[in-house]
């Protein structure tokens, strides 16, 4: 079962920052916090991870709460091609990415 | 190059034809993983190999059964399909413990 809670749904404006909240409140001390996308049809595609300090690339931001209960994901200029199903994933012991529903992220122009 | 390649991409078949679906990674990762994704659009975990061997096997019915010839290859055969069967099929694959997986691009598979 999935160990985090993202909300349903969200909208974002193209060109502002989209900001995906997730809930992991019972994530362990070696666990990972990982996030992956699926756009429409095709394959989910890795974006960040992070333990415990706030981590970005090219794709992303993620901020993680000192607690580590919680995380944000970040898209700074979100465009259209960000559409997509984004997973907040905790990793399991031995590689087990276990997908909950995700948030469906909808850009608009 | 294309990373994690499956084939095919679509599978139309008839109930209790047997079919295979293929898997190759070229990224040199030692575990390769199935999973299926149904018209819900949850995706569930299969099967993991780690080095040729079966890691994780999430209750599968034993009409699944994966094959690895070698660490860069999981093919995934079923027996007997069944309407339920229906789904898209993802293979993807990982380096060590908690580096990304690198998924495929999907095998669409419709069981008539």
């Amino acid at each position: 079962d999935a160990k985090t809670t993202q909300p349903t749904s969200m909208d974002c404006a193209e060109g502002r920052a989209a900001n995906l909240p997730c809930n992991h409140s019972t994530i362990s001390g070696n666990e990972y916090v990982y996030w992956y996308r699926q756009i429409h049809s095709q394959g989910p595609q890795y974006i960040i991870h992070g333990l415990k300090n706030n981590e970005t690339n090219e794709m992303a931001s993620l901020i993680i709460t000192e607690d580590r209960k919680s995380s944000t994901l970040i898209l700074p200029h979100a465009t259209l091609r960000d559409t997509a199903v984004y997973y907040c994933i905790v990793m399991e012991y031995g590689n087990k990415l276990v997908f909950g529903a995700g948030t469906i992220l909808r850009v608009k122009s | 190059d294309t990373a994690v390649s499956q084939t095919p991409k679509y599978l139309v078949t008839q109930m209790g034809n047997d079919k295979s679906i293929k898997c190759e990674q070229n990224l040199g990762h030692d575990t390769m993983y199935w999973y299926k994704q149904d018209s819900k659009k949850f995706l569930k975990i299969m099967f993991s190999y780690n080095n040729k061997e079966l890691i994780i096997n999430e209750t599968v019915p034993n009409r699944f059964s994966p094959k690895s010839p070698d660490k860069a290859h999981l093919n995934l055969h079923i027996n007997s399909l069944e309407l339920g069967d229906s789904a898209v099929y993802f293979c993807a694959s990982s380096g060590l413990r908690y580096t990304e997986a690198f998924f495929g691009q999907g095998t669409r598979l419709t069981v008539v």
